[in-house]
């Protein structure tokens, strides 16, 4: 069984300031990883995803994350935020690829303070 | 033009009624699922359909009943609704093989 672990439901930035959210995963296979975004009242939109090779992945939105396989951890990370990235961020984790069987986490909100 | 489209967005109603909500993608997907998510924004995985046939079926109470017509839609009948099935309800499609999944806007369900 594979699980994700999202350690902060909340976090508040300064607009402009650099952001990192945590993600950590869990799983016994070779895992491919997803951050989505969910703008209010929204579905959810993939913002990167790592399947294989480097290990720094490049997004939407100026976004990035960075495989960890040792510490089994996918960070999101920008090095200056808007108000327009006020949103739920979610990662997930599959290992069955081919049958997108994703397993979330349980979301953080971001919210930049002007 | 919506690549994946629900509706209704909005549904409310009374304990014990029955209530179908319907999905359709245009993007040329071979698969399509329907996740819920909970009042405290947990998404979770119920159904899975590849090519009309079904794939994945979490441990969902058979009162749900998803029904795939053609590759481009996927419904979800609920049966004897619940207090608890209260949610938002996502449809997603997605090629198999791409990693990648894209989400209908939710339809939120409100049980009184």
């Amino acid at each position: 069984a594979q699980s994700v672990t999202q350690l902060d439901s909340q976090v508040p930035v300064f607009e402009e300031a650099p952001v990192e959210l945590r993600c950590n995963y869990s799983s016994s296979v070779s895992v491919y990883l997803f951050w989505y975004v969910q703008y209010p009242n929204q579905g959810l939109q993939l913002l990167l995803k790592y399947l294989s090779g480097s290990t720094l992945v490049k997004g939407i939105n100026g976004f990035e994350a960075e495989f960890n396989k040792s510490q089994t951890s996918f960070h999101l990370r920008k090095p200056s935020v808007h108000i327009s990235d006020t949103a739920e961020y979610f990662c997930a984790v599959s290992n069955f690829f081919g049958n997108e069987k994703l397993t979330f986490g349980t979301g953080t909100r971001l919210t930049i303070i002007p | 033009d919506t690549a994946v489209s629900q509706t209704p967005k909005y549904l409310v109603t009374q304990m014990g009624n029955d209530k179908s909500i319907k999905c359709e993608q245009n993007l040329g997907h071979d698969t399509m699922y329907w996740y819920k998510q909970d009042s405290k924004k947990f998404l979770k995985i119920m159904f899975s359909y590849n090519n009309k046939e079904l794939i994945i079926n979490e441990t969902v109470p058979n009162r749900f009943s998803p029904k795939s017509p053609d590759k481009a839609h996927l419904n979800l009948h609920i049966n004897s609704l619940e207090l608890g099935d209260s949610a938002v309800y996502f449809c997603a499609s997605s090629r198999s093989g791409a990693g990648e999944l894209f989400f209908g806007e939710g339809s939120r369900l409100t049980v009184l």
